[in-house]
């Protein structure tokens, strides 16, 4: 089965400050990572995808197969990344998306 | 610029009413789905359709369903709303490229159900 587990609900940091949003994922098989960001009242949309391998406003995530993971990182918060965040799987075959439950970032002045 | 558009942007209904949810899509993909948010719970994902003649449940699709009118727009109806079904719903088309998809969100749809 497919699953992704964000365990923080809400990660608060001050302005400047290092940000590591938590994504761990459980796959068979070898997947496909994103990392979607919902600003206040806008829609989703996607942020960075792992095999792209770039950075989107400062933030990075590195796929680590051996710890299951795709964490999201900034290495200095700003008060506009403020926003949920939202992990997402894609695996092989006719399966849609799956996100996990979402982290709220709250970058604090 | 190619979209994911969906109507009414926000409804209030009573419980016990019909009410269908629009998502209209010019980006050409075949892949559209329907998913609610509410706080705390994430998204959860009601049901998609990979092309006009195919319609799948997700993971709540109870009290819900779907009408694929074309490769263009999909519906989602309550049929007798309750008010626990209050919350954000977005529509999303996918494509799907080398075996992997990328969805792209419409502004979503806020319901309250007095």
């Amino acid at each position: 089965a497919q699953r992704v587990t964000q365990p923080e609900k809400l990660l608060s940091v001050f302005k400047g400050a290092p940000v590591e949003l938590k994504c761990n994922y459980s796959y068979s098989g070898s997947p496909e990572l994103f990392w979607y960001v919902q600003y206040s009242r806008q829609r989703l949309q996607l942020l960075l995808r792992h095999i792209s391998r770039e950075s989107i406003k400062g933030f990075t995530a590195d796929l680590n197969k051996g710890e299951t993971s795709f964490h999201l990182k900034k290495p200095f918060a700003q008060e506009e990344d403020s926003a949920m965040y939202y992990c997402a799987l894609s695996g092989q075959g006719n399966t849609p998306l799956v996100f996990g439950k979402g982290t709220r970032l709250s970058v604090i002045a | 610029d190619a979209d994911v558009t969906q109507t009414p942007r926000n409804r209030i209904t009573k419980t016990g009413k019909r009410i269908m949810l629009e998502c209209s899509q010019t980006k050409g993909h075949d892949r559209m789905y329907w998913y609610r948010q509410d706080p705390g719970l994430g998204l959860r994902l009601i049901y998609y359709s990979f092309d006009v003649k195919d319609i799948n449940k997700g993971e709540i699709s109870d009290g819900y369903s779907v009408s694929r009118q074309a490769q263009a727009k999909f519906s989602l109806s309550l049929e007798s709303a309750i008010p626990n079904q209050t919350a954000l719903y977005f529509c999303a088309t996918s494509d799907w490229g080398q075996g992997r998809e990328t969805q792209y969100f419409g502004p979503g749809t806020r319901l309250l159900v007095l």
